[in-house]
């Protein structure tokens, strides 16, 4: 079955320090893997996927994930924070099965501190 | 890129009503469209798929009865709330992916927020 697991309900880090948001999938076949952000009261905003090739991605906002097969991780990460980036992020994952459905992960609540 | 709008952004009703909420594809067309929910500070459950032409299909769970999906043209998709009660509140959004786009370039609408009082 699909699914995907985000360990970490929140975390909180310092402006300006390194973040890495991890994220977990089971999928029976090749995975599409995705980060989304939501801010409160908002939709979702896609910040990058990931369909084959390189396993680095790069995404909007300076955010980058990395594919690991045999690790089936899927973890975002971004150099250095700003205070902005305070949301909820979602790590997703789809693929040719199931009709193209997106199963998404429980969320990740990320809090800046000055 | 592609834009998905969704029409009320929010909606208040009293409880035993019926509330639509529509979902459009604003520059591209979906035969597929999604149906999710998401709980206050919880993620977003798949509700049902959206099929133009044919019937929607429902995740385990979820009744087909209560929650009416009508997908009408190649862009307009409606949830049609049932009866609603107090505990029908949520955020509803919706998604479509794009014919010809990467694999499920899936694009999300705003949500809509529905309270029942």
């Amino acid at each position: 079955a699909q699914s995907v697991t985000q360990p970490d309900i929140h975390i909180t880090v310092s402006e300006g320090a390194s973040l890495e948001l991890r994220c977990n999938y089971s999928y029976g076949a090749t995975p599409y893997l995705f980060w989304y952000v939501q801010s409160p009261g908002q939709g979702l905003q896609l910040l990058l996927k990931y369909f084959s090739g390189d396993t680095l991605v790069q995404g909007i906002k300076g955010f980058e994930a990395e594919f690991k097969r045999s690790q089936s991780s899927f973890n975002l990460r971004k150099p250095s924070v700003h205070w902005s980036d305070a949301a909820e992020y979602f790590c997703a994952v789809g693929g040719d099965t199931g009709g193209f459905k997106t199963i998404f992960g429980a969320g990740t609540r990320l809090f800046v501190k000055a | 890129g592609a834009v998905v709008s969704q029409h009320p952004s929010w909606v208040i009703c009293k409880s035993g009503t019926s509330v639509k909420i529509e979902c459009r594809s604003l520059d591209f067309q979906a035969t597929t469209m999604f149906w999710y929910r998401q709980f206050p500070k919880k993620s977003l459950m798949l509700m049902a798929t959206s099929n133009e032409g044919s019937k929607a299909t429902y995740e385990q769970g979820v009744e087909k009865d209560k929650f009416l999906i009508n997908h009408a043209s190649l862009t307009l998709s409606t949830l049609t709330v049932t009866s609603a009660h107090p505990e029908d509140s949520s955020f509803y959004i919706c998604s479509a992916p794009r014919s010809g786009s990467s694999y499920n370039e899936q694009f999300f609408g705003p949500g809509t927020r529905l309270t029942v009082l």
